[in-house]
């Protein structure tokens, strides 16, 4: 089974700071691996997905994920913080053996302080 | 194009009464989902439905049962409604296997028991 962790519940940054939120999975086949966003009162939307074909995957809104498979994790990051990137984010993984779940992690809350 | 919509939007129940979540999708999807989201605890799967006629468990299917009514339509519905299900609950769609896709996730019902 896969899994997904994401250390640190809330994430303050600076506006114009680097943002960084770290995620590590745990799979036994090669991963599908996703970054969704939430912003307040909404569903998920897509930020960025790894399929295997490059491992620097480049989202929506300038963030961009490294996949590193010696390490197991799939890191996002965006250069400089704007204030319109306050939301909860979500790592998600599933297999690619065909397993039927997206097992997702707890979220960070992005705070984005002025 | 609505992309994915839920009904209702706001929910309060009492300790035992019923009630329906209601979800449809008007992207011919195959795959449609069911999750809770609760605080620190990220996104769990309850049920979801690979196709048509289909419907399968996920992580946390107690107390809750589904109906695939149609290819755009998936229903939740809550037969005793239990304190430990206030929650905000999401509908997804996708095409099969979710893990190779992007889900398209609704804007969510918030269900509160008391």
């Amino acid at each position: 089974a896969q899994s997904v962790t994401q250390l640190g519940s809330h994430v303050s940054v600076s506006e114009g700071a680097l943002v960084l939120l770290r995620c590590n999975y745990s799979s036994s086949v090669p991963p599908y691996l996703f970054w969704y966003v939430q912003y307040p009162n909404q569903g998920l939307q897509l930020l960025l997905k790894y399929t295997s074909a490059a491992t620097l995957v480049k989202g929506i809104n300038g963030f961009e994920a490294e996949f590193k498979k010696s390490e197991t994790s799939f890191h996002l990051t965006k250069p400089s913080a704007h204030m319109s990137d306050a939301a909860e984010y979500f790592c998600a993984v599933s297999g690619s053996d065909g397993n039927n779940r997206l097992a997702f992690g707890k979220g960070n809350q992005v705070v984005v302080i002025p | 194009n609505a992309g994915v919509t839920q009904t209702p939007k706001f929910q309060v129940l009492k300790t035992g009464q019923s009630m329906t979540l209601q979800c449809a999708q008007d992207m011919n999807h195959n795959s449609m989902y069911w999750y809770r989201q609760d605080p620190g605890m990220g996104l769990r799967l309850i049920y979801y439905s690979a196709s048509e006629g289909t419907t399968d468990k996920g992580e946390v299917p107690n107390g809750y049962n589904v109906s695939r009514l149609n290819k755009r339509e998936f229903s939740l519905r809550l037969e005793s409604a239990a304190p430990s299900q206030t929650s905000v609950y999401f509908c997804a769609s996708s095409e099969w296997p979710p893990g190779h896709y992007e889900q398209y996730f609704g804007p969510g019902t918030r269900l509160t028991v008391t």
